[in-house]
């Protein structure tokens, strides 16, 4: 039973567009959600997070919204740019010693 | 010392052996997980250590066990390995007051 779900498996996204990125859970006791960035042979690096009382933040390029009642987050990634290619994983969390449940990624191409 | 560091990078092992993976995590980080990522798939959460004490589990056996030392360095020990163990396993870090773990780049582990 997969409780966070990245439905697209890849993304295509040219240059200077913007680039959305969703994620779906299942599991209401979610309260804090994360966005990893993985290149390949390196470990996630985290990029952006929110908690469930909030419905947007932003960091410079990286903004992610939460949807609580329809319990679907996305990134946005404004402008994207070609260093931005790579997997993205969703991560979401009940707090404290729960650890972070990942969804399968999302892996993004940004094309010149 | 900053960031978070795992050795060996590589290591093949037969099936019925038992391993143990290292990490270092950054200083000051008193929480640190393990999660096992198949390919393909997202990290899946093994255990959590906080303060030396495992405060959180996974679903996975209790061949998987840890050790967290009061140097910021931490162990997985798997016994009696079995194929389906072959996966990149990740360690993370994070302190008291912020949910973005920081991971190191992983160690390949193969069982053959």
């Amino acid at each position: 039973d997969q409780q966070v779900k990245q439905n697209s498996p890849s993304l295509s996204v040219q240059e200077g567009r913007i680039s959305i990125l969703n994620c779906d859970y299942t599991n209401s006791m979610f309260d804090y959600f994360l966005w990893y960035k993985k290149y390949p042979a390196e470990g996630p690096t985290f990029l952006i997070s929110i908690s469930s009382i909030k419905d947007k933040n932003e960091d410079g390029r990286f903004t992610v919204f939460l949807n609580k009642s329809a319990k679907h987050l996305s990134l946005h990634i404004v402008p994207s740019q070609p260093g931005d290619s790579a997997v993205y994983f969703c991560a979401a969390t009940r707090g404290g010693a729960d650890g972070l449940t990942f969804g399968k990624g999302t892996h993004l191409i940004i094309q010149p | 010392e900053t960031g978070v560091t795992q050795s060996p990078t590589h290591l093949i092992k037969t099936r019925g052996q038992q391993v143990t993976l290292r990490c270092s995590s950054q200083s000051g980080h008193n929480t640190v997980s393990w999660y096992q990522q198949a390919l393909g798939q997202g990290p899946q959460f093994i255990f959590q250590y906080y303060r030396e004490e495992e405060n959180g589990r996974g679903n996975f056996p209790p061949r998987f066990s840890g050790l967290q030392f009061p140097n910021y360095s931490s162990e997985l020990n798997v016994n009696a390995l079995e194929l389906d163990d072959s996966a990149l396993y990740l360690c993370a870090s994070r302190d008291s007051l912020n949910y973005g773990y920081t991971f190191g780049s992983g160690t390949r582990l193969t069982v053959v």
